[in-house]
């Protein structure tokens, strides 16, 4: 079935500095492709999203691109600050529309100032 | 943005008793909502969908006999975790899916802890 593998945590960096969350999925046909984040004591938000290969999804400085090749959706930033702590979870829906998504483990991000 | 309130945020229960975790989609209507738990260091894994007045539907593995699910409105919905045991001790998320197009809003969670 389908699933997600995400780069194992905690990740803690200085303010300032780049950021890069690894995800990988496994999927048959062009799944979307999602990354959320939950800060403190909030819910899940949609980050970005790309829907097809080669999208690029950005968003408050984050970016992702959709790498069919490398079945990839790596997180970036060029600048993080201490705000951006949070935990990050790369996701997918599958091919058809079904609104289930597949998530990978999270991965918890503090940055210092 | 739309805003799905979860309650409680935490619950400590004994074993053998049960627990109710609500979920309500506060400024809109949700056709569909999704139930997930994580347990440590695992992803978050899908339970159960229930769509407003017909029965949830259950993810392989999934009891639903353990875990009552009731939406009787398009605001809330609710996860009861019957006769709970130590190993359902676990972190649950609800979203709700607008019933336009197929954004998701996500509750806070709720991390329960059996005793």
């Amino acid at each position: 079935g389908d699933s997600v593998t995400q780069m194992e945590g905690p990740v803690t960096l200085s303010e300032e500095a780049f950021l890069t969350i690894n995800c990988t999925y496994t999927a048959t046909g062009y799944p979307s492709l999602f990354w959320y984040v939950q800060y403190p004591g909030e819910g899940l938000q949609l980050l970005l999203k790309a829907t097809k290969a080669d999208d690029k999804g950005s968003n408050k400085g984050f970016e992702a691109t959709y790498r069919k090749e490398t079945t990839s959706f790596h997180l970036e930033k060029g600048s993080v600050q201490v705000s951006d702590s949070a935990v990050y979870f790369c996701a997918l829906r599958g091919q058809g529309g079904s609104e289930k998504l597949v998530f990978g483990k999270g991965t918890k991000l503090t940055v210092n100032p | 943005g739309a805003v799905v309130s979860q309650h409680p945020s935490w619950v400590i229960c004994k074993s053998g008793t049960s627990v109710k975790i609500e979920c309500r989609s506060l400024d809109f209507q949700a056709t569909t909502m999704f139930w997930y738990r994580q347990f440590p260091k695992q992803s978050l894994m899908l339970m159960a969908t229930s769509n407003e007045g017909s029965k949830a539907t259950y993810e392989q593995g999934v009891e639903k006999d353990k875990f009552l699910i009731n939406h009787a409105s398009l605001t809330l919905s609710t996860l009861t975790v019957t006769s709970a045991h130590p190993e359902d001790s676990s972190f649950y998320i609800c979203s709700a899916a607008v019933s336009t197009g197929m954004k998701l809003f996500f509750g806070s969670g709720t991390q329960l802890s059996v005793l």
